[in-house]
């Protein structure tokens, strides 16, 4: 069965740092780019960050653009997102989603079930 | 980097077809095929319903359809049924090598 399965979300307090993770299982994972969309309550989706099969292409929204970063590894079969200077605009359920093929120009056919953020003192 | 425009909210009967547009610029939705559409219930993860303006995954009814004229994506449900009641999102690739998501649409069935 294809899965992915984030974690690593929680409480954390403005300015501080937070690593998600999202595990995938069930499809060869270096053959696919994977990304990080969140969404917060009661709001739309925003697309956080993407990485292609291999690393070689990355991009960001102007939102997280330099305070977060996206990094995989194939090895593992994992996604990770290091989030630095946390504000509470990030406060969000957070979804790691797998695309239909190796470029980030591809849709995300599987997602996660999300780990959810919250940035508050 | 603008969120694609969508209608907050688009209604029908059952048995009706909707059409939910998609608007964005010549550096995302008009410049490239690279269109979706999600569908997401309440409380659970988005699901891929169109891809690449107009192809839709395996195991998704035929009832949706996707197109594209200029800057705008459209994706219409026909034979709308109780179980399409939810919200809609677009999303594009862009010429910056992003991804941008609309505003989302609720879909009521009446």
């Amino acid at each position: 069965e294809v899965q992915l399965v984030e974690s690593g979300g929680g409480l954390v307090q403005p300015g501080r740092s937070l690593r998600l993770s999202c595990a995938a299982s069930g499809f060869t994972f270096d053959d696919y780019a994977m990304h990080w969309v969140r969404q917060a309550p009661g709001k739309g989706l925003e697309w956080v960050s993407g990485i292609s099969w291999n690393s070689g292409s990355i991009g960001y929204a102007d939102s997280v653009k330099g305070r977060f970063t996206i990094s995989r590894d194939n090895a593992k079969n994992s996604l990770y997102l290091q989030m630095n200077s946390l504000r509470a605009e990030d406060t969000a359920l957070y979804y790691c989603a797998k695309a239909t093929g190796p470029r980030l120009l591809d849709a995300f056919d599987i997602w996660g079930q999300g780990t959810m953020v919250t940035v508050s003192s | 980097q603008s969120a694609l425009t969508q209608p907050a909210s688009v209604s029908g009967s059952p048995g009706q077809s909707i059409t939910i547009s998609c608007t964005g610029t010549s550096s995302d939705v008009g410049g490239y095929n690279y269109v979706s559409w999600y569908q997401q219930h309440p409380g659970k993860a988005p699901k891929l319903m169109i891809y690449d303006v107009s192809n839709r995954p395996s195991g998704v009814s035929n009832r949706f359809s996707g197109s594209k004229s200029g800057n705008t994506a459209s994706l219409t449900i026909s034979g709308l049924q109780a179980e399409d009641e939810a919200d809609y999102y677009c999303s594009s690739y862009t010429s910056s090598s992003l991804v941008v998501f609309g505003g989302g649409t609720k879909l009521t069935v009446l």
